[in-house]
């Protein structure tokens, strides 16, 4: 069975602390995906990675890095946390080729920066 | 850049009734795909459906279908004899080539199912 999985369900983290939300993929996945989802927005692609230590930028790069030295785990790592970062993450992975592949995403990981 | 669009934000239906949501699209490529998710409470994104742009028949999953005109870059999505499980999150997706192979998701609808 496919599983995403990302380890933090739930997080409350104060401004200016550097803050990692960890995704782990267990189908050996090529491609994987940080999103951010906020109300009446949808979600919106961090970053992606296309294979170990690959990254590409997203719509809204900005305040955000990321970490793919494995591929069955891609890191997002908010460098100084702001108040405007509180959002539900989700990861999510799929097999390179095109884009009719499926997409699996994880639970999602809630963000509340105090 | 594509977008999707849902003018929906909440939609309400009686249970076993049929109830459709909305999207719309932009995009200047001929070769893609749509995709509809569902999002439970539990938070875990489902894939319902998805559909090829050149395909022309309609996907059909059991009791959810689309139609999907290309012309007019629409792709609603129609839930037959509706069930408490389906009470969601529901956001429509594109993805192509042309946009780097990423999923553009529209700002979702909000689906409650009345006993």
């Amino acid at each position: 069975d496919v599983k995403v999985t990302q380890s933090s369900r739930y997080l409350v983290k104060r401004t200016g602390e550097k803050v990692f939300l960890e995704c782990v993929q267990d189908m050996d996945h090529e491609n994987m995906f940080w999103y951010r989802q906020d109300p009446g927005l949808g979600l919106r692609l961090i970053y992606f990675s296309y294979d170990v230590k690959m990254k590409e930028k997203g719509d809204i790069p900005e305040g955000y890095s990321v970490s793919r030295e494995k591929k069955e785990r891609f890191s997002l790592i908010l460098e100084s946390a702001s108040t405007n970062q509180t959002s539900m993450y989700l990861c999510a992975s799929s097999l390179p080729g095109g884009p009719g592949n499926t997409i699996y995403f994880g639970e999602g990981s809630w963000l509340t920066v105090v | 850049a594509q977008t999707v669009t849902q003018s929906q934000p909440e939609m309400s239906v009686q249970e076993a009734e049929t109830v459709t949501l909305s999207c719309t699209y932009d995009t200047s490529e001929s070769d893609y795909y749509l995709f509809w998710y569902k999002q439970p409470p539990s938070r875990q994104m489902i894939l319902v459906i998805r559909q090829e742009a050149y395909k022309q028949q309609n996907a059909t999953e059991n009791r959810f279908s689309v139609n999907f005109q290309k012309a007019a870059k629409s792709f609603s999505l129609k839930i037959s004899d509706s069930q408490l499980g389906d009470a969601a999150m529901y956001f429509c997706a594109y993805r192509s080539w042309g946009a780097g192979n990423m999923l553009t998701f529209g700002g979702g609808t909000r689906l409650m199912v009345k006993p």
